[in-house]
């Protein structure tokens, strides 16, 4: 079976930086995704990671490490627009197993 | 390019009644998905396809059926509704290829809002 273990929820202030760990329990794994959810919405890509190490994407970066079973996502100069769920996903080959995401509030 | 689409974007149903929700894609992708979300929590897949005229099961598939007769159409049937199928049904696709991370990227549709009651 799998299992994604994430924050149900993160407040932080604007302009601040938020880190959203994932750990992961899972029978076959080939990379670790996060998508971005507004309310209401519907979910938007964020980052893939396969390999151990940091993806750096403008503002967003992602973290693997595939020998601890332990991600996360960082958000820097974090915006109000930035206020929204943020989900992890492991890749199964085939598809995603989703975990039940982390709201982040942005406040001023 | 429109994307993914589905439709309709709206449904009240009764139990028992039975439907079919449209998933649409232009991006000539060869992997879709049809995902549910219910309050508070993730997406559950529900079934998937990787290619035209093939499907398999996802983590929650019962009570559903599906179909993939042409490569950018992605149909997902209830045929006898309960009121544990309310929820809102996302599809979304992909592309086959594993080149780079973005290569990852699943493309969702916004969404249809099913109510039974």
């Amino acid at each position: 079976g799998q299992s994604l273990e994430q924050p149900s929820e993160v407040t932080a202030v604007e302009g601040a930086i938020v880190q959203i760990n994932c750990t992961y329990q899972t029978s076959g794994f080939y990379g670790l995704s996060w998508y971005q959810q507004h309310d209401g919405g519907a979910p938007t890509f964020l980052s893939y990671n396969a390999l151990d190490g940091l993806e750096e994407t403008g503002r967003f970066s992602s973290f693997l490490s595939r020998s601890d079973s332990y991600g996360y996502l960082l958000l820097q100069e974090l915006q109000m627009k930035d206020s929204a769920s943020y989900f992890c996903a492991v890749d199964g080959a085939n598809n995603l197993f989703f975990g039940t995401g982390t709201r982040l509030t942005v406040i001023p | 390019n429109a994307g993914v689409t589905q439709t309709p974007k709206f449904r009240v149903l009764k139990t028992g009644q039975s439907m079919t929700l449209l998933c649409a894609q232009d991006m000539n992708h060869e992997y879709m998905y049809w995902y549910r979300q219910d309050p508070g929590m993730g997406l559950r897949l529900i079934h998937y396809s990787v290619g035209e005229g093939t499907t398999a099961k996802g983590e929650v598939p019962d009570g559903y059926n599906v179909s993939r007769l042409k490569k950018q159409n992605f149909l997902l049937g209830l045929e006898s509704a309960a009121p544990s199928q309310t929820s809102v049904y996302f599809c979304a696709s992909r592309d086959a290829g594993f080149f780079s991370p973005s290569s990852y990227e699943q493309y969702f549709g916004p969404g249809t809002r099913l109510t039974v009651t």
